[in-house]
């Protein structure tokens, strides 16, 4: 089982700064099947980036996501007040299917 | 566009059985899989269990093989998780989501249900 690891665990900023979190696994991620994922409190995740870099349908292109192999990226060029909630990242796509999501980045306004 | 709602979570003693359900509408159902992932209170995100769109293939998590089983009716366009032999450790918002990828189980999740609570507790 692929383990997934993110860091930080908060990350505390302003608007309209820039985000960076971070997304490690402990083997390669086959075709890049990395997804991230955005959870505000009392909400269902919403789907931000499929496939490590391609943004998913309505999602701003302040998001945008990177890497390959093991080690993974989400961006937020300048964050606005709506995007401080809890991101998760998560490996997909492997044989037989299965799926495992990292525990979790909280960002939050500082 | 795309809803799928989830009924049948609530309070169970540990070691009995409920069974969730999930109506989707909005898409053409049988062509793709659908997958029930779950959050315990405070916790992060566990996939729990995918079923092509057919029906034909299963998939579950370790944690759940042998005790939950999904399954769907098409022609009702609804997914459903049977959970027997329930722990404390089940204690969870059950989501169903709907796969990205049409006519395979890649188990990404381009939309998801509102969730409902499963409480196992004497």
């Amino acid at each position: 089982e692929i383990v997934l690891t993110q860091s930080p665990g908060t990350l505390s900023l302003s608007p309209g700064e820039r985000a960076t979190l971070s997304c490690r696994a402990s083997q390669r991620v086959s075709s890049s099947y990395l997804a991230w994922y955005q959870q505000k409190p009392g909400q269902a995740p919403r789907l931000l980036i499929y496939g490590a870099s391609s943004r998913a349908t309505g999602i701003p292109d302040r998001f945008s996501g990177s890497g390959s192999g093991t080690d993974f990226t989400l961006t937020i060029s300048r964050l606005e007040p709506e995007d401080f909630a809890v991101y998760y990242c998560q490996q997909y796509g492997s044989s037989p299917p299965g799926s495992t999501f990292g525990q979790g980045t909280r960002l939050e306004i500082k | 566009e795309v809803q799928l709602l989830e009924s049948g979570g609530g309070l169970v003693q540990p070691g009995g059985s409920l069974r969730l359900s999930c109506a989707a509408s909005g898409f053409t159902f049988s062509t793709y899989a659908m997958s029930w992932v779950r959050q315990a209170p405070g916790k992060g995100l566990e996939w729990v269990s995918a079923i092509s769109g057919s029906g034909g293939s299963t998939y579950y998590a370790d944690s759940v093989k042998g005790r939950f089983t999904i399954f769907r009716d098409n022609s009702k366009n609804t997914l459903y998780l049977q959970m027997n032999s329930l722990r404390a450790e089940d204690t969870a918002v059950y989501y169903c989501a709907k796969d990205g990828a049409e006519q395979v189980v890649r188990v990404v999740f381009d939309y998801w249900g509102q969730g409902t609570l499963v409480t196992v507790s004497s």
